[in-house]
């Protein structure tokens, strides 16, 4: 099976712009997870689709949005974006929700 | 707050070594828990998962669960200089929360 597909891979964007990342998961799988990594934070869980329903979300602004299409592709959406969300998004899909995860290889987001 | 801590290393282990990574997490609710392995400028990949108390064994690597503890372990046989990167500890609660993760141990096998 072909893993987790994430588009674009690197983006540079000026502060106040809005940026769209998009993420491909598992033939099969119905659950799609959104995590923000950095070098200070860590990994923090953004938001979590399944079935394109948002089932939960993370401590961030409303700036971060998402949503998840019927054939399960996510896209995630930063607006007005700042210096501090130059970050590594990861996309991680699974086939149900609470379980193992499997990640994609991230949108490197640089704010400038 | 649900929280996972490791041991930020580095960990240094010589080549053919057994290398113990620990995790301990603060929700008492978490079910599930997970060890990922990141190299330097790569997505984490995922290479245990347990989810109930004890040992689970794949190849070189045991994953231990003791949950009274509020304890996990990644036990890593016979190490390769490949078996160096950061090592991260996720939990899963019982609801749809996503992953919590540690913040990595960082693991060095020298030859």
């Amino acid at each position: 099976k072909a893993g987790v597909t994430q588009t674009p891979r690197y983006l540079i964007k000026t502060r106040g712009q809005q940026v769209t990342l998009s993420c491909s998961p598992i033939s099969g799988h119905r659950s799609v997870s959104w995590y923000q990594q950095t070098p200070g934070q860590g990994l923090q869980f953004l938001f979590e689709y399944f079935s394109e329903t948002q089932r939960n979300k993370g401590n961030f602004p409303g700036r971060f949005s998402g949503r998840q299409f019927s054939n399960s592709r996510s896209e995630m959406n930063v607006s007005t974006l700042e210096l501090g969300d130059s970050a590594l998004y990861l996309c991680a899909s699974s086939p149900s929700a609470g379980i193992e995860q499997y990640f994609g290889p991230g949108t490197r987001l640089t704010v400038t | 707050q649900k929280e996972v801590e490791q041991n930020s290393g580095p960990l240094s282990v010589p080549e053919g070594a057994i290398a113990s990574l620990n995790c301990t997490y603060s929700d008492r609710g978490s079910q599930s828990f997970f060890w990922y392995r990141q190299y330097s400028g790569k997505s984490p990949e995922l290479i245990m998962f347990i989810y109930s108390n004890g040992d689970k064994e794949d190849g070189r690597f045991t994953a231990q669960l003791n949950k009274a503890s509020q304890y996990v372990s990644l036990l890593i046989r016979d190490s390769q200089p490949s078996d160096s990167a950061t090592y991260l500890c996720a939990g899963a609660g019982g609801g749809a929360d996503g992953l919590t993760f540690g913040k990595g141990t960082h693991l060095i096998i020298q030859p």
